[in-house]
């Protein structure tokens, strides 16, 4: 079946210990989204690729950076976490048009200590 | 930008109809979606509407008043495995495909 894959499903990394969450998707979507969802909060979109291009949201820290090698695979990098960048990070796709849906992978839960 | 508002939690019992709410604003509409998440896990795609009226699927059926800038979601012979966050999504205007989020209702369905 085709899907959006994420892994880790959980992360537990240390306070300024950089880490890396992967994204796959073999829905051959051109558009690949990251959001970070707190608790009983609305997921907040991080960045998002069309294709190559890269979108950056204005108030996403500079902690976080993306990839996207291919269309395939998606990465988030967080350089330096701290405890406020504990959440579920999750990584979607869509095809871009404004009546498609986006498609979940089950998101990586990130823990700092 | 998009001002998405939704009830913080609502609760019902196994076997009822329930209304989930949504009202928005947007300087320009490009359709409204519906998504579910269980707790832990990711948001999955329930409904797209994008002209006035009312779209059924099976137990659940999604309903638009564009005029109004609101949308609601019926769920009906509530099962328990219902209980989860509905979250109401609106793309950003000018054509674009990037959905904006609710902050989402929390259904916890009774026996």
């Amino acid at each position: 079946d085709a899907m959006v894959i994420q892994n880790p499903r959980y992360q537990v990394t240390q306070f300024g210990k950089p880490v890396t969450l992967s994204c796959s998707q073999t829905l051959n979507h051109n558009v690949m989204y990251w959001y970070q969802q707190k608790s009983s909060q609305a997921p907040k979109l991080l960045f998002h690729y069309y294709d190559k291009d890269f979108n950056n949201e204005a108030d996403t820290p500079d902690n976080f950076q993306s990839r996207r090698p291919n269309t395939s695979f998606c990465f988030l990098d967080i350089r330096s976490p701290g405890l406020g960048d504990a959440a579920m990070y999750l990584c979607a796709t869509s095809i871009g048009g404004s009546n498609s849906p986006l498609h979940f992978g089950n998101g990586t839960r990130l823990t700092v200590t | 930008g998009q001002n998405i508002d939704q009830p913080t939690e609502m609760t019902a019992t196994e076997g009822a109809i329930v209304q989930i709410n949504c009202t928005y604003q947007t300087s320009g509409f490009n359709g409204l979606f519906w998504y579910q998440q269980h707790a832990g896990e990711a948001p999955t795609f329930l409904s797209y509407n994008v002209l006035d009226g009312l779209e059924e699927k099976g137990r659940f059926s999604s309903f638009l008043s564009r005029s109004k800038g609101y949308s609601y979601l019926l769920l009906k012979e509530l099962q328990m495995k219902d209980s989860a966050s509905y979250l109401c999504a609106v793309p950003a205007s000018g054509g674009s495909y990037i959905p904006t989020f609710g902050r989402g209702t929390s259904l916890i369905v009774h026996p």
